[in-house]
């Protein structure tokens, strides 16, 4: 059964601070994501990985960078929290290749920022 | 326009009842389609994959109009533990397993 854990399921922030969201899964996926979350929006797709220490730009990028060391680890970093960057975040892994399809989901963090 | 389309909702449905949710892409070629189930509080999770033959998982069936780029969803004989937000996903191109979201659509089956 894969697994994929997020590091708090709930966090308070305050503006200005640096924010790690630590993403782990134990399927030896290659391919991983971090999408937010917000009323009305739906799901939206910040960064992901296709390998280790590979990165791509998803739909919304700004204020966020991310950190692939190992395979199993995926980081969601912003830099500097901002309000706006208040939402639930969600990690997602793939093993990847041709005819894949399941993304599986950590639980998510609620992240507020005051 | 939006990738990937759906109403929102709420639809408030008696138990028993059939309810059909649509969803609409944009990009024609799009190869994977599924649908999401998602709990109130909780990630997503894989409901169905869709297929062109259109396929069936007990209560549930999935369709696939690719002329019309159309996905549909029916549920029959609705369960209360069916109330939940459903999401309409696509695969996004290449095979990096980049998947893009409807905003979901909210159903709530009632006693």
């Amino acid at each position: 059964d894969v697994k994929v854990t997020q590091s708090s399921r709930y966090l308070v922030k305050r503006t200005g601070e640096k924010v790690f969201l630590e993403c782990v899964q134990d399927m030896d996926h290659e391919n991983m994501f971090w999408y937010r979350q917000d009323p009305g929006l739906g799901l939206r797709l910040i960064y992901f990985s296709y390998d280790v220490k590979m990165k791509e730009k998803g739909d919304i990028p700004e204020g966020y960078s991310v950190s692939r060391e190992k395979k199993e680890r995926f980081s969601l970093i912003l830099e500097s929290a901002s309000t706006n960057q208040t939402s639930m975040y969600l990690c997602a892994s793939i093993i990847g290749g041709v005819g894949t399809d399941t993304q599986y989901f950590g639980p998510g963090t609620r992240l507020t920022v005051l | 326009r939006k990738e990937v389309e759906q109403d929102p909702g709420p639809f408030n449905v008696p138990e028993g009842a059939t309810v059909a949710f649509n969803c609409t892409y944009s990009n024609s070629a799009s190869q994977s389609f599924f649908w999401y189930r998602q709990d109130c509080r909780k990630e997503p999770k894989l409901l169905m994959s869709v297929y062109s033959s259109g396929n069936e998982d007990g209560r549930f069936t999935a369709q696939l109009n690719r002329a019309s780029q159309y996905i549909s969803l029916l549920i029959r004989d609705s369960k209360l533990s069916d109330s939940a937000t459903y999401l309409c996903v696509v695969n996004g191109a290449g095979n990096t397993g980049k998947l893009i979201f409807g905003q979901g659509t909210t159903l709530q089956v009632k006693p």
